[in-house]
């Protein structure tokens, strides 16, 4: 069974780029979430999604990001204009339901210069 | 709220060690608690958890036991191995199904 796959791995911008990130996650899995971890900390979540609906979005820094999942299968990450504190890895997890166990893709790190 | 505090790293021990990471949480409710592990390269995997007081979750000779009335849930291993090296993640699961990491702790087990 494939494993939830992100693209790019990695990615270097300059402050007011923007810049987009992809998920595909395991077949049939329902939940897809987006996590923000910041150098030396915990993963945070931005958004859950519940097929093609938002669960969760409190955590999501609506001003400049944005997240959809238009099919209820892969979906986009989006920041427009990054800002220098958005350095992190951006993890993409996914579970058959919202309180079966998640399964992490590699993650895409990020570099705002 | 929901916060997860877990021992500072990194820890260094020697093939065949005991290992304990601590990990305290406060929460509201009745959280399910869980450990991650992410080797080198890779992404978050989980290792172990439980969903209530007392229970157990085990894997891979790793354990940790849901201590309600201390706010713990401290991972445990009889042997490391060099194989066993990685970054340890406590995280619990909230009423509202939202979950919480601790800061993560580097395990590096030397021959």
């Amino acid at each position: 069974e494939a494993g939830v796959a992100q693209s790019p791995r990695y990615k270097i911008i300059e402050k007011r780029q923007s810049v987009a990130f992809w998920c595909n996650p395991i077949s049939g899995h329902a939940t897809l979430y987006w996590y923000q971890q910041i150098l030396g900390q915990g993963p945070k979540l931005l958004i859950q999604f519940q097929n093609n609906g938002v669960v969760d979005d409190s955590q999501l820094p609506k001003d400049r990001f944005s997240a959809e999942r238009l099919k209820g299968v892969d979906s986009t990450l989006k920041i427009q204009p990054a800002k220098l504190e958005d350095s992190a890895v951006y993890l993409c997890a996914s579970s058959q339901q919202v309180q079966e166990t998640q399964y992490f893709g590699p993650g895409t790190r990020l570099l705002v210069l | 709220g929901n916060s997860v505090t877990q021992m500072e790293g990194p820890v260094t021990l020697s093939e065949e060690a005991f290992l304990t990471i601590n990990c305290t949480y406060t929460a509201t409710g009745y959280p399910s608690l869980f450990w991650y592990v992410q080797y080198p390269g890779e992404g978050l995997q989980l290792l172990l958890k439980a969903t209530k007081a007392d229970d157990k979750g085990s894997n891979k000779g790793f354990e940790a036991t849901y201590r309600k009335e201390t706010t713990s849930f401290h991972l445990e291993k009889g042997s490391v191995q060099v194989s066993d090296s990685a970054v340890y993640f406590c995280a619990l699961r909230g009423t509202g199904n939202q979950f919480y990491f601790g800061t993560g702790t580097s395990l590096t087990v030397i021959p």
